[in-house]
C-alpha cells in the first residue's frame, strides 16, 4: 500500500496564478486534512474533510478552497496564488474514532513568487 | 493560535543519552498525541496517552501527562543517530468534534555520533 500520496512533490508558481495540490490515500479512511507548514510555526490546519461530499474550515482557510468528491482523494485549490501562501503542504488521513492516529504524506513545496 | 508548545525549540545530545521533550498545552484536553518529522518527510504517529492515563510506553519511548499541570513529556532513551528528527505533540481539539489536531512548533533533536 502506498498509504498518502501528495501530487506534485514540487511546483513553483508565479503570483496570480492558480493550481490543484492532489491527495490520494488508499487506507479506506474517511478523515482528510491538509496543513500548511510555515519555519517556528508547526502545521497548521487549513481545511479537513470527515466523510465524502463534506468540508470544513481549519484554523487558517482563506486563500484556500478544497473538495472531496471521492473518499480516497481530498484537493487543494489556490484560486490567486499569493507569495504568503509559499510554505510546504501536508496531506493526512485517519481512520473515524476518538484517539486514531493520522497518516501523513511526504508534503508538496510550494513556492509563490 | 497553537495549543501545544513544545520545549526546548532544539536539543542536541550524543548517542546513548537520554532525550526529554516537554509539551504544555492550554486548554482540557481528551488525549495528546506525539508525532515524528524527519527532514523532508510527512509526520509519523509516535504514541497517544489519554487525559486519565498519567504514563505510558513503546519501546524507547516514554510520555508521561500531568493534565493538573497542562504538560506532557517525551523521553527517548538511549538515544541513537537515527531518531535524528522534530518531535511534535499534538492535542485533539474539542472545538471540531474531536474530528482535529492542534499542533505544536515542536523540538528539534539532533543526535551526535
Amino acid at each position: 500500500n502506498a498509504g498518502v500520496t501528495q501530487t506534485p512533490k514540487f511546483r513553483v508558481l508565479k503570483t496570480g496564478q492558480s493550481m490543484t495540490l492532489l491527495c490520494a490515500q488508499d487506507m479506506n479512511h474517511e478523515y482528510m486534512y491538509w496543513y500548511r507548514q510555515d519555519p517556528g510555526m508547526g502545521l497548521r490546519l487549513i481545511h479537513y474533510s470527515v466523510g465524502e461530499g463534506t468540508t470544513a474550515k481549519g484554523e487558517v482557510p482563506d486563500g484556500y478552497n478544497v473538495s472531496r468528491l471521492k473518499k480516497q482523494n481530498f484537493l487543494l485549490g489556490l484560486e490567486s496564488a499569493a507569495p504568503s501562501q509559499t510554505s510546504v503542504y501536508f496531506c493526512a488521513s485517519r481512520w473515524t474514532g476518538l484517539g486514531q492516529p493520522q497518516h501523513f504524506g511526504d508534503g508538496t513545496r510550494l513556492s509563490i513568487l | 493560535s497553537q495549543q501545544g508548545e513544545e520545549d526546548p525549540q532544539a536539543l542536541s545530545i550524543q548517542e546513548g543519552e537520554n532525550a526529554t521533550m516537554n509539551c504544555s498545552y492550554k486548554t482540557s484536553i481528551n488525549n495528546l498525541q506525539w508525532y515524528r518529522q524527519n527532514s523532508g518527510r510527512g509526520l509519523v504517529h509516535l504514541i497517544l496517552i489519554r487525559s486519565n492515563e498519567r504514563e505510558k510506553h513503546s519501546g524507547r519511548l516514554r510520555v508521561t501527562l500531568d493534565t493538573s499541570k497542562k504538560s506532557s513529556s517525551l523521553l527517548i532513551t538511549a538515544s541513537r543517530a537515527a531518531d535524528t528528527a522534530s518531535y511534535f505533540c499534538a492535542t485533539v481539539n474539542m472545538n471540531s468534534g474531536y474530528s482535529t489536531l492542534t499542533f505544536g512548533k515542536g523540538t528539534m533533536l539532533l543526535v551526535s555520533p
